[in-house]
């Protein structure tokens, strides 16, 4: 079935490093969303990407679409321990009258102060 | 607050027992969506209805079902239930039907199979 990677499982930074999680799907996705979860919380929204090669940003949060529509990056510029937590990529793929919003596995950040 | 409402928010139970997870929508949504999140896994895309109908169906067990009232609240009934079952199950919403936009997740309803 359809399958949605996320490498790194776990990301230990130094607060003001930088970090990068990555999503590769195994088919040709319609959208792809990220989501960041909070220790002991919920998965909230940040981003839809739509487009193929669409790039869009968020202060310090920089979203890529690749250009096959099967991959994306999130990237966080001079982490701050705010920036603790789970980021998930979500990619949607439409079929027949629905479509299913497979989430990957999870990068969990840490940022030591 | 995502306008999200899960109940109960934890549960206790036994194998072999049943129990029922609810959610309420925002207000206005007309897609529910199940995810079940085990420790250091991903979420589990489970199931999702649209304004009471299934809409997509994911690797959602045998022992599993769900369903969406008419006004819009669902149900997941989990049935026989085993040791690997205990994990936070996620109810999220959004206003359409094929998943063109956000999902706003509930707090999770936190089962613990004895």
């Amino acid at each position: 079935g359809q399958q949605v990677m996320q490498i790194p499982q776990y990301q230990h930074v130094q607060e003001g490093e930088d970090f990068t999680t990555y999503c590769n799907s195994s088919t040709t996705l319609s959208n792809i969303q990220w989501y960041k979860q909070r220790p002991g919380g919920h998965p909230v929204f940040l981003i839809q990407l739509v487009k193929s090669g669409e790039v869009k940003k968020q202060k310090r949060l920089t979203f890529q679409f690749g250009e096959a529509k099967k991959n994306s990056s999130l990237h966080i510029t001079a982490t701050q321990t705010t920036d603790v937590g789970t980021y998930f990529c979500a990619g949607l793929r439409i079929y027949n009258q629905g479509g299913k919003l497979i989430f990957g596995q999870g990068t969990e950040l840490s940022v030591k102060p | 607050d995502s306008g999200v409402t899960q109940t109960p928010k934890h549960l206790i139970t036994a194998t072999g027992q049943r129990v029922t997870l609810r959610c309420s929508p925002r207000s206005g949504d007309l897609s529910v969506y199940w995810y079940q999140q085990s420790l250091d896994q991903g979420l589990q895309f489970l199931i999702q209805y649209y304004n009471g109908e299934e809409r997509a169906k994911g690797n959602i067990l045998e022992r599993f079902s769900a369903q969406q009232f008419p006004d819009l609240h669902s149900e997941l009934n989990l049935s026989s239930l085993e040791l690997g079952d205990s994990a936070l199950y996620f109810c999220a919403s959004s206003e359409r039907g094929q998943n063109t936009g956000e999902l706003f997740f509930g707090e999770g309803s936190r089962l613990t199979v004895l």
